[in-house]
């Protein structure tokens, strides 16, 4: 099965930061490479499909890059609603993998 | 709109077994793929594994950690998919949703299982 590695595990920045996630596969997962944002007691939220996609309604500020083997999310420049925890999703594989996750925390 | 209701969880002994449903709407539920995922209480989310539709005959794929433990099935006539959970460890303690396809926007609001003696 595939392994995906997200760093950082935390990452504490400020509001007007431009923070970077990445997620690493075990091996080739082209581009099928997918973010979400989950916050305390609520379902995740689709941010970006096919690595580079927003999903419909997600603000700009957000974007994802990377083909192959390494991704990421960026956020260009934080907002309060932002700090949340971070998810990247591999489904190339018959068997899915989601990384371990990044918490936003606030500086 | 997709609606995505699971239920079925409670609390059962290690080495239990149970069996959680998901009724599904607002989407054509026999052409979709059907998904479980999980979530431990301050832990990550967790893809368990899928079945897909009839034209692709059902298969099933598991994450490792169920596989030979775990079996999705569902009955297109109910709009509804199943996880067969059996020999459940503590470790499986979770808040499982289930999805049309990954990834997606639409979740619902999981259902709870607690395994402990």
């Amino acid at each position: 099965d595939i392994q995906m590695t997200q760093s950082p595990s935390t990452l504490s920045a400020s509001v007007g930061d431009r923070v970077t996630i990445t997620c690493r596969a075990s091996q080739s997962i082209r581009n099928w490479l997918a973010w979400y944002q989950q916050k305390p007691g609520k379902a995740p939220k689709l941010l970006i499909y096919k690595a580079s996609n927003l999903e419909s309604g997600v603000p700009s500020r957000f974007s994802g890059s990377g083909s192959g083997t390494d991704f990421t999310l960026t956020i260009s420049s934080l907002q309060p609603d932002d700090f949340a925890t971070y998810y990247c999703l591999q489904h190339s594989d018959i068997v899915y993998t989601f990384g371990q996750g990044t918490k936003l925390e606030i500086k | 709109e997709v609606q995505l209701v699971e239920s079925g969880g409670g609390l059962v002994q290690p080495g239990g077994s149970l069996k959680l449903s998901c009724a599904a709407s607002g989407f054509t539920f026999s052409g979709s793929s059907m998904h479980w995922v999980r979530q431990a209480s301050g832990k990550g989310l967790e893809w368990v594994g899928r079945i897909r539709s009839k034209a692709s005959n059902y298969a099933t794929t598991y994450s490792a950690s169920v596989r030979g433990r775990f079996t999705i099935s569902r009955d297109d006539s109910k709009n509804t998919t199943y996880l067969h959970m059996n020999s459940l460890k503590t470790d499986d303690t979770a808040l499982y949703y289930c999805t049309q396809r990954q990834p997606t926007p639409d979740w619902g609001r999981g259902t709870l299982v607690t395994v402990s003696s």
